[in-house]
């Protein structure tokens, strides 16, 4: 079942401007996580937050968790062209495992 | 070290056949996730092993699909007279496993065609 929702599921910017994603998930959570992949294949770990943090960075990235609205947000900054790529959140499921949104297409144009 | 490894890489087949996809787990993970992912789609969690536990197949869509780990390593999903609906990329991954869902480290996928 799936519990992360992405928003919105396609995004077209130029290079250097900001990119902002958004995640709306349904229950508690003790961690959100987001993932990018490039051209449909395997997907590469960008960063973890947990519940109790509300801002995470990570060079160009920075992750926000609003755990009362049940949402996060990715924000990539002085964006690329080879920050194209689909993006998903994906929040803890059952024990282990992970329940992916569908994904924000992110086309960054030179 | 080496990451998640797949194979093959892409498989093309008839409907009806059964096909066989490789796993290979970075060496010390005790948990292996299977997903599929139709184009354009998210990921669809298939089954999950940790460590000599039974596995969870909760998401197997049918029981056409298997899935077996030996040794607590490689694993192999079987999917059993393919149709044309299990067209998909079928990503793998495995983590440190624990507790807490912790960050998966996937594979490449292998790009399944069902004709």
């Amino acid at each position: 079942s799936q519990q992360g929702e992405e928003d919105p599921q396609a995004l077209s910017i130029q290079e250097g401007e900001n990119a902002t994603m958004n995640c709306s998930y349904k229950t508690s959570i003790n961690n959100l996580q987001w993932y990018r992949q490039n051209s449909g294949r395997g997907l590469v770990h960008l960063i973890l937050i947990r519940s109790n943090e509300r801002e995470k960075h990570s060079g160009r990235l920075r992750v926000t968790l609003d755990t009362s609205k049940k949402s996060s947000s990715l924000l990539i900054t002085a964006s690329r062209a080879a920050d194209t790529a689909s993006y998903f959140c994906a929040t803890p499921w059952w024990g282990s495992t992970l329940t992916f949104g569908k994904g924000t297409m992110l086309l960054v144009s030179p | 070290g080496a990451g998640v490894s797949q194979s093959p890489s892409n498989k093309v087949t008839e409907k009806g056949k059964d096909v066989e996809l490789r796993c290979d787990p970075i060496s010390g993970h005790t948990a292996l996730y299977w997903y599929r992912q139709s184009l354009g789609q998210g990921l669809e969690f298939l089954i999950y092993f940790q460590g000599n536990s039974a596995p969870d197949k909760s998401g197997l869509p049918s029981d056409r699909f298997s899935a077996e780990r030996t040794g607590g390593s490689v694993s192999t999903l079987t999917i059993q007279r393919t149709q044309q609906e299990d067209s998909a990329v079928y990503l793998c991954a495995s983590s440190l496993g624990g507790v807490d869902a912790d960050t998966q480290y996937f594979g490449p996928g292998t790009r399944l065609t069902v004709l």
